[in-house]
C-alpha cells in the first residue's frame, strides 16, 4: 500500500532563516505531488504541484520554492523566512483522476 | 471563478442526532468531488469520491450524495469519535488536476 511521510511535524524558525521541508511517498510510481498551506479557519491553498522529476509549477507568487529531485521526493524551501510564512504545510500525492492523499503536515511557526 | 462553499461552518450534535453537511460549488469542468475528514493537527483523510449527479457512497455512519450543484454528507446516529472537520473538494482540469477545497465544517458530537 502507499504511504506518505512528511517531516518535521513541528518547526520553529526565526525570521530570515532558511527552510527545508521534506515529503516522500512509498508504494507508487510517478505520482503527482502537491504542497499546500492551510491557515486557521481557511481552506487549503495550493502552493506547488509537480507531475514529474524536475517539473514544478507554482500556483501563487510567494517567498517559497519547491523541488522534486527524485520521483517520490518533494521538498519545500525558502532562503529567508518571513513572519507571513507561518502556517500548517501539507504534502499530498495522487494518480491521474484519483483522490489526493495527504501527509500529517508540518506546523511552522516563525518568530 | 471556481468557488466551493461549505455550510454550516460549525455544527454541534448530540450523540445519535443525525444531520447533513452541505457543499455547494460554482465551477466549470467538474471532474469529481471528494470528501475528507481532518482531525486537529493532522492531514485530511480521504473518505469518498463522487463523479456524477445521483451517485451515492456509504461508509459506516456516513453517506455522501451529489447533484449538479451540491453535495451532502449525511451523518446518521453520530458518535463522539465522528467529531472532526469535514472538507469537500472539487477536482478540476486546469492544465493539471487541481483540487479546490471548501473551508470545511467543524463537527462536534457530544456524548
Amino acid at each position: 500500500s502507499q504511504t506518505i511521510h512528511q517531516w518535521p511535524a513541528t518547526l520553529v524558525q526565526p525570521v530570515g532563516s532558511p527552510l527545508s521541508l521534506e515529503c516522500t511517498v512509498e508504494g507508487t510510481s510517478n505520482p503527482n505531488l502537491y504542497w499546500y498551506r492551510q491557515a486557521a479557519g481557511r481552506g487549503l491553498q495550493l502552493l506547488f504541484y509537480s507531475v514529474g522529476i524536475g517539473q514544478i509549477s507554482s500556483e501563487v507568487p510567494q517567498n517559497l520554492s519547491a523541488s522534486r529531485p527524485q520521483d517520490r521526493q518533494f521538498i519545500l524551501s525558502s532562503k529567508k523566512l518571513l513572519l507571513s510564512d507561518s502556517g500548517f504545510y501539507l504534502c499530498a500525492w495522487s494518480l491521474i483522476n484519483q483522490p489526493q492523499h495527504f501527509g500529517d503536515g508540518t506546523r511552522l511557526s516563525i518568530l | 471563478e471556481d468557488q466551493v462553499t461549505q455550510s454550516p461552518e460549525a455544527l454541534r450534535l448530540q450523540e445519535g442526532e443525525s444531520s447533513s453537511l452541505n457543499c455547494s460549488y460554482t465551477v466549470s469542468g467538474l471532474r469529481g468531488l471528494f470528501w475528507y475528514r481532518q482531525d486537529p493537527g493532522k492531514g485530511p483523510e480521504f473518505l469518498f469520491t463522487l463523479y456524477s449527479a445521483g451517485e451515492e457512497k456509504e461508509k459506516e455512519r456516513l453517506k455522501a450524495t451529489i447533484t449538479k450543484k451540491e453535495s451532502f454528507l449525511h451523518i446518521t446516529a453520530p458518535k463522539p469519535e465522528d467529531s472532526a472537520t469535514y472538507l469537500c473538494a472539487v477536482l478540476l482540469l486546469r492544465g493539471f488536476q487541481k483540487l479546490v477545497f471548501g473551508t470545511g465544517t467543524r463537527l462536534l458530537v457530544s456524548p
